[in-house]
């Protein structure tokens, strides 16, 4: 299995557009948790879903943040709209189980808005 | 509110020392702790996995303890090399919030 993967890599947007990052699970796996990681709050989880359904969205910081999960293979984030302070790496995870599982993480997509 | 910490927040020790790294978590009811390496611009990868009910687990030269009525689990690298440089985290699986909570890390260096 490729792991997780996420794109774009990288994404530099100006304020106020809308941005979607984009995640493929591993297959298998049942969980999916989006985290977004910062130099002054480290990482943070934002959302996750088990079977394909959001579980907690506690973490997502406004309603500009929506993500969704189609089917148990591709989820994505959006932004709309974007502001500078939602600049950071965004990571997607998965996970066989909700609990108690490894964790394995893609490559992050490192948003940058301007 | 759990809450994870991780010292040092960096680390700088000539190749072939053993070192320890340290996290401490402030509720002890977690179902898990598990312990990442990050690479410069990269994501994480799992390097440990230890149950509540675990000691410690061992892969290579890479032994994690975890000691959960005390909220204190250590990162012990033997015999450690420049390819070990990595930002290391720590994070516990939280029974409240039912979610992987994360230390700050602590920036590994190294040096040949």
């Amino acid at each position: 299995d490729a792991g997780v993967i996420q794109s774009p890599r990288h994404e530099v947007t100006e304020m106020g557009q809308e941005v979607t990052l984009r995640c493929k699970p591993i297959s298998g796996h049942n969980s999916l948790f989006w985290y977004r990681q910062t130099m002054m709050r480290g990482l943070e989880l934002l959302i996750y879903f088990n079977n394909n359904v959001p579980i907690d969205d506690s973490g997502m910081p406004e309603d500009r943040f929506s993500a969704k999960m189609p089917n148990a293979s591709f989820s994505t984030l959006k932004i709309q709209p974007s502001e500078p302070r939602d600049s950071a790496v965004y990571f997607c995870a998965s996970s066989v189980a909700r609990l108690s599982t490894e964790a394995f993480f893609g490559q992050g997509t490192r948003l940058t808005v301007v | 509110k759990q809450e994870v910490t991780q010292i040092p927040a960096a680390l700088s020790v000539p190749e072939g020392e053993n070192l320890v790294l340290n996290c401490s978590f402030t509720d002890s009811a977690i179902y898990n702790l598990q312990w990442f390496r990050q690479d410069p611009g990269k994501g994480l990868t799992s390097l440990l996995l230890i149950q509540s009910s675990q000691r410690e687990q061992t892969s290579g030269r890479l032994n994690a303890s975890l000691d959960k009525s005390s909220g204190r689990s250590t990162l012990y690298i033997a015999a450690s090399q420049p390819g070990d440089s990595a930002t290391y985290l720590c994070a516990v699986e939280d029974q409240g919030a039912q979610k992987l909570v994360f230390g700050q890390g602590t920036r590994l260096t190294i040096n040949p």
